[in-house]
Parts: C-alpha cells; structure tokens; sequence
C-alpha cells in the first residue's frame, strides 16, 4: 500500500462550483503538507502549503489537514476554465521541504467545465 | 526570469538503447531531485544530490540507470539498456532552503517525455 493515496479522476465540474480534492495517508511523521498543481505539459508547481492540523487560505483556495484522520483536502472556490490541471498533493516529514524528498500522491486530474 | 530546464523534451527510442536526460539546476540552488511521473504510479523519487553529492538513489534501478552531477549546472540522468517500461515523463527540480522559514521550495523543470518502442 502507498503511503499517500489520492484518486486519480477524472472530476470534472461546472464553472462557479466548488472543488474538493483528498489525501490520505498513513506516516503519522509527516508534519508538512503540500498541494502542487500541474498544467498538461508542464512540471508540478507549488501552490500552498500548510503544516500540522488545520486551515490555511489563499484566495480562493483553502488547504485542509486533519491529522487525526490523515486526511488532507484542497478547495477551490469559484473554479474556472483556468483552474484545470492535474493537482497533486504531497508530504514531508520535516520543515525544510525544499531540500529534501517528498512523498507525492498520484494527482487527480480537474476538469472545469464552461 | 529563473527556471529549471531539462533537454531533450520528447524522445523517441528503441529497446536497448542508451537514453541521457540532461537538466540545469536555477543556480543557487544546492539540492537536484530527479523524478520519474507514469499514471499508475504518479510522480516518484528515483535520486536526488545535495552540493553535487549523492544523497540517495533507492528509488532508481541500479542496473540500468545512473545519475550524475558533473558541475553544479548540470545534471544527468542515463538509462542503459532503455526498456518499454521505462517509458514516462522525467522530471528533473531543483531545491534549498531560503531565507529564514528553513522551508524553501522544489521547483521542477517542463520534465523529458521519453517513449521505448
């Protein structure tokens, strides 16, 4: 069993809705946890992350960690055309995250419909 | 503007061939990860290098792969003999710890689309 599992899509969803996208995950050491989103033809891009339990909200996405769960979610509200890709989530045990590896989910790919 | 950047984009191959992935690092970053990304597995570790060195490289099939870093602008990544099943996109980012949040971030090159007839 991996580490970090995430469904693999496709979703697709009608412009103005709101997105949920999920991981889980069963190391109880990941602190540190990260969604990248990935444009077709294009390498991963960081786009928040968050550390421990809890929110953290940037525009209008907000990252969601329950650690008591080991589940981590994104939203995105108000989705547009723009916001299709493929999103992955991905975990680190330690803080400086940009320095060592992380442990990356299979990414689910987002469709926003017109 | 910096980037990661990784040549050849797409590369077409036969069975048993040598394939040599090349990637440069944004200068100034001390870390290279090199990434391999397929559907049923998603994106996976195969090796990273801290200051040019080695780190780990468990996640690559050491019989056929190796990776190097020749200077701190370039980093390979060979695979010899290529196989079908080494058909995927490779990534290549590279890393550090910025500032004071000790946190930094992984930047990833466009990535090489290599396909093994």
């Amino acid at each position: 069993q991996k580490e970090v599992e995430q469904d693999p899509g496709p979703l697709s969803v009608p412009e103005g809705a709101i997105v949920s996208l999920n991981c889980t995950y069963s190391n109880s050491a990941f602190q540190y946890f990260m969604w990248y989103r990935q444009y077709s033809r294009k390498g991963p891009e960081l786009l928040m992350y968050t550390y421990s339990s809890g929110n953290k909200e940037d525009g209008r996405f907000t990252a969601q960690v329950d650690k008591s769960s080991k589940y981590i979610s994104l939203f995105i509200r108000d989705s547009q055309p723009s916001d299709s890709a493929t999103y992955l989530c991905a975990m680190s045990p330690i803080s400086n995250f940009g320095n060592e590896k992380l442990t990356f989910g299979t990414g689910t790919r987002l469709t926003i419909i017109p | 503007d910096a980037r990661v950047t990784q040549t050849p984009r797409d590369k077409v191959t036969e069975m048993g061939q040598e394939v040599t992935m090349r990637c440069q690092p944004i200068l100034g970053h001390n870390t290279v990860f090199w990434y391999r990304q397929t559907m049923m597995q998603g994106l996976e570790l195969l090796a990273y290098f801290r200051n040019r060195a080695p780190l780990d490289d468990s996640g690559m099939p050491k019989d056929r792969f190796s990776a190097e870093m020749p200077d701190a602008t370039l980093a390979t990544l060979k695979i010899q003999p290529s196989e079908p099943r080494d058909s995927a996109v490779y990534f290549c980012a590279s890393g550090g710890v910025f500032g004071t949040s000790g946190r930094g971030e992984q930047f990833f090159g466009p990535g090489t689309r290599l396909t093994v007839l």
